[in-house]
């Protein structure tokens, strides 16, 4: 049940891309996008909801396929401030508790 | 305005010693959470609430109670510690409408020795 996160840990030069990918076994109706960097709390990126919808912040998009099941976290141009760990959080449906399961997180370094 | 706030950051208890964490959010949100995150574990909802006077349990809720008298305020209970409770505790709240956003406190980090 909770979401398979790949790759677990990527390392980047600043202004390369990477791609960050949240997989469930099950139908899911939201994908959450945060970041949480070394000894801070997680901060929200962004939602996206059951409908194949695309959303961006910045230079960080995302995709939802819900074929697939699978969301994908696209960092473009990466730059310093995006190192982090990213974790991706899921409903399984519209319920009123707003509960997400959360996957293990990608570590990502981005290097000058 | 002050957001999700927690008390306190830092504790050390020895085994057997009970505490309370004070989670306290001005956003007049509905929804509160408390999370531990271990390494390489991510992040466990211990309990939850979906408004003034209602919890429930998470995914890892032993050893621990919780309650939410006031709407503001969620208050995590460790009433006999132990060292598998050596963590960073996390308290987050979400709003009924919107974005479904949910907004973290700093954390608390506890070692139980």
């Amino acid at each position: 049940q909770q979401p398979v996160q790949s790759p677990q840990a990527v390392i980047l030069r600043e202004g390369e891309d990477a791609v960050i990918n949240c997989s469930s076994s099950k139908a899911l109706y939201s994908v959450h996008w945060y970041r949480q960097k070394h000894g801070e709390a997680p901060v929200f990126l962004m939602i996206l909801l059951k409908g194949g919808e695309q959303k961006g912040h910045e230079k960080i998009s995302a995709s939802f396929n819900e074929k697939k099941q699978q969301s994908s976290l696209y960092l473009t141009a990466s730059q310093l401030s995006y190192s982090g760990t990213y974790f991706c959080g899921t409903r399984g449906n519209a319920g009123n508790n707003r509960k997400l399961i959360w996957g293990l997180g990608t570590s990502l370094a981005v290097n000058p | 305005n002050a957001g999700v706030t927690q008390t306190p950051k830092f504790r050390v208890l020895k085994t057997g010693q009970s505490m309370t964490l004070l989670c306290a959010q001005d956003m007049n949100h509905e929804y509160m959470y408390w999370y531990r995150q271990d390494p390489g574990m991510g992040l466990r909802l211990i309990h939850y609430s979906v408004g003034e006077g209602t919890t429930a349990k998470g995914e890892v809720p032993d050893g621990y109670n919780v309650s939410r008298l006031k709407k503001q305020n969620f208050l995590l209970g460790l009433e006999s510690a132990a060292p598998s409770q050596t963590s960073v505790y996390f308290c987050a709240s979400a709003n009924l409408q919107g974005t479904h956003e949910q907004f973290f406190g700093p954390g608390t980090r506890l070692t139980v020795l």
